[in-house]
């Protein structure tokens, strides 16, 4: 059964940094990739990043292109997002996704969603 | 502003049948598999259709997906008092390099 829960979550001031971690368990991790996708408090669904199964490829909405990095431990089962110079509107609930392709390049098939955690950025 | 563009409301009455369009362009829903998603009240968003039609596994034969050129539609026949959910489209956008989302559609049953 996959599970993926995220953490790391929090308050912090604009301009401030967060890392969050999303743990996936119930498939073989290192052989898909992983999305992050926020949602802003009574808004929808924005895709945030993408990284491939190898981690050779990355790709970010222009959002928060140069701010925010996405990265994987494949020993830990482990994705994280390095949020840096955090602006207001990046005040949302971020969930990771499993991308359906086996080796895939990515896409917008998201089978298996985390629960999300919250990130507030407020001073 | 989403780039794929969908109605922000839907509604209809028990057993009725609802649409949800969900309009692109030729970068994404033209080349690529759209997918829906549902998301229920205070929880996280769940796979309902994919690669424009296939249902996956538990996801009940009243609910349907198409695509035509650039657009797609979800139908949900048969409503039910717990089909009351946001529904977004998505499609991966070629020219961005990543999947894009429609703003979503409340669908309320009367």
């Amino acid at each position: 059964q996959v599970h993926l829960e995220e953490s790391g979550g929090g308050v912090v001031q604009p301009g401030g940094s967060l890392r969050l971690s999303c743990t996936a368990s119930g498939f073989i991790f290192r052989r898909h990739g992983m999305h992050w996708v926020r949602q802003a408090p009574g808004k929808g669904l924005e895709w945030v990043a993408f990284i491939k199964y190898d981690g050779s490829i990355k790709y970010y909405a222009d959002s928060v292109k140069g701010r925010f990095t996405v990265s994987r431990d494949d020993s830990e089962n482990a994705l994280y997002l390095q949020m840096n110079s955090l602006r207001t509107e990046d005040t949302a609930v971020y969930y990771c996704a499993k991308d359906y392709g086996v080796f895939g390049t990515g896409g917008a098939f998201l089978d298996y969603w985390g629960q999300g955690t919250l990130v507030i950025v407020s001073s | 502003q989403s780039v794929l563009t969908q109605p922000p409301s839907a509604s209809g009455t028990p057993g009725q049948r609802v649409t949800i369009s969900c309009s692109g362009s030729s970068s994404n829903i033209a080349k690529n598999n759209v997918y829906w998603y549902q998301q229920l009240p205070g929880t996280a968003p769940k796979l309902l259709i994919q690669k424009n039609d296939q249902r996956p596994s538990g996801v009940p034969d009243r609910i349907s997906g198409s695509k035509s050129g650039t657009s797609a539609s979800l139908a949900i026949g048969g409503l039910r008092s717990e089909d009351e959910a946001d529904y977004y489209c998505a499609a991966w956008d070629d020219s961005l390099s990543g999947p894009v989302f429609g703003g979503g559609t409340k669908l309320t049953v009367l």
